[in-house]
């Protein structure tokens, strides 16, 4: 696609219940970052891919968050057993590899919002 | 002390103002990143730049490597540039991805 996809665009979901966040990035973009954006907050961020590299999962608030990217494009973010808290919009961005000359320009996809009730 | 402030934090404008959103880093960087978000939107890419000064419409952004500042100008301001602005700095090496956020400006221009 053109640009960096992501589904399911809302999701309402109860507490406890598992969820499936979805991003598509941008066909050649080895790079993807997943962060959580709070009503009125920043950017949070929460995993980092980079090919075949292992993830950079420093941000992940809890074990009950995992994310997994298959064949080095398409990835998952999945929240076990929902929590009020995590209400939040996720998005995710991609980009070129970085490099220490700098990386290409970052584009972001337009983000999950969930609601957990 | 955040490795990359922005400030002001929020920024009130009347329509035609001169508007400059300013973004000091302390760590080492590949390249700054300058970004759009507006109320309920996505997220765009304004600018990326690792030296000099780059220009796009009224939008304007310069760095200055060596005092480890970026300045984002918007000239002859209007109502629809209202929204977040927010600064990146790519630190290749560095942690979450090499990248990090600045807190984001939020500007509001009045008609």
């Amino acid at each position: 696609g053109a640009g960096v996809s992501q589904s399911p665009s809302n999701k309402v979901t109860e507490k406890g219940k598992d969820v499936e966040l979805r991003c598509d990035p941008i066909s050649g973009h080895t790079a993807l970052y997943w962060y959580r954006q709070s009503l009125g907050q920043g950017l949070e961020f929460l995993i980092y891919f980079q090919g075949n590299s292992a993830p950079d999962k420093s941000g992940l608030p809890s074990d009950r968050f995992s994310a997994e990217r298959t064949g080095g494009s398409v990835s998952t973010l999945t929240i076990q057993r929902t929590q009020q808290e995590d209400s939040a919009v996720y998005l995710c961005a991609s980009t070129l590899r970085p490099t220490p000359q700098g990386s290409g320009e970052l584009f972001f996809g337009e983000g999950s919002r969930l609601t957990v009730l | 002390k955040n490795e990359v402030e922005q400030s002001p934090q929020n920024l009130t404008a009347q329509e035609g103002e001169f508007i400059t959103i300013n973004c000091s880093y302390s760590v080492g960087i590949s390249a700054l990143h300058w970004l759009q978000q507006h109320p309920g939107g996505g997220i765009v890419s304004l600018f990326m730049l690792s030296s000099g000064k780059k220009k796009h419409g009224r939008l304007i952004a310069t760095i200055n490597i060596q005092e480890k500042h970026s300045s984002l100008h918007i000239t002859a301001s209007h109502p629809r540039d209202s929204a977040v602005y927010i600064c990146a700095a790519m630190n290749y090496g560095g942690s979450q991805g090499n990248l990090i956020f600045g807190k984001g400006t939020k500007l509001s221009v009045k008609p």
